[in-house]
């Protein structure tokens, strides 16, 4: 039962476009959703996260939006950077477990110079 | 300050055997938790522990154990290995648990 969802295995961009990354989720108890970025041999890094009660979080480069109707959120990456190139992952929490992250499978993004 | 710290870097078992990971929270961190990531897919939740006390398990099997010491580093055990087991392991450690730090895992190949 995959409960959180990345439809979309791999995305190519071009440098200094946008890049939009999405995210479906079924679980109506998450609260709590989080974007991590991976590099081969290393582990994820946060990026960004956003509350339920919200349904926009910016921080430089990097806005992710949150549809609570729709269960559906999303990661936009403007201007994208080669130095992007890497797999993105959502995560979810719900409220009543603070250390239990649910991941999606993840999207390997490619920005081209 | 330093990250999490996770040892060892990789490890190669056979069939059967035990394993011990650990790894160390960024300072001040009481949260910790553990993950296993197989190759093409997201990581997924083995156990969370807090102040020593374990605050959740995923769905593994009870040959997966783990614990939380007084320092706040923890060990994720894996007994009587199974090729499935093989896998990237990540730890990860918070304050409130809303944003985690992922250490840099351990790679586990079981022959």
């Amino acid at each position: 039962d995959q409960q959180v969802k990345q439809n979309s295995p791999s995305l190519s961009v071009q440098e200094g476009r946008i890049s939009i990354l999405n995210c479906d989720y079924t679980n109506s108890m998450f609260d709590y959703f989080l974007w991590y970025k991976k590099y081969p041999a290393e582990g994820p890094t946060f990026l960004i996260s956003i509350s339920s009660i919200k349904d926009k979080n910016e921080d430089g480069r990097f806005t992710v939006f949150l549809n609570k109707s729709a269960k559906h959120l999303s990661l936009h990456i403007v201007p994208s950077q080669p130095g992007d190139s890497a797999v993105y992952f959502c995560a979810a929490r719900p409220r009543s477990s603070y250390g239990k992250l649910t991941f999606g499978q993840g999207t390997i993004l490619t920005v081209h110079p | 300050d330093a990250g999490v710290t996770q040892s060892p870097t990789h490890l190669i078992k056979t069939r059967g055997q035990h394993v011990t990971l650990r790894c160390s929270p960024i300072s001040g961190h009481k949260s910790v938790s553990w993950y296993q990531q197989v190759l093409g897919q997201g990581p997924q939740f083995i156990f969370q522990y807090y102040e020593k006390e374990e605050r959740g398990r995923g769905n593994f099997p009870d040959r997966f154990s783990a614990r939380q010491f007084p320092n706040y580093s923890s060990e994720l055990n894996v007994n009587a290995l199974l090729l499935g087991d093989s896998a990237l392991y990540l730890c990860a450690s918070s304050i409130g648990g809303n944003e985690q730090f992922f250490g840099p895992g351990t790679r586990l190949t079981v022959l």
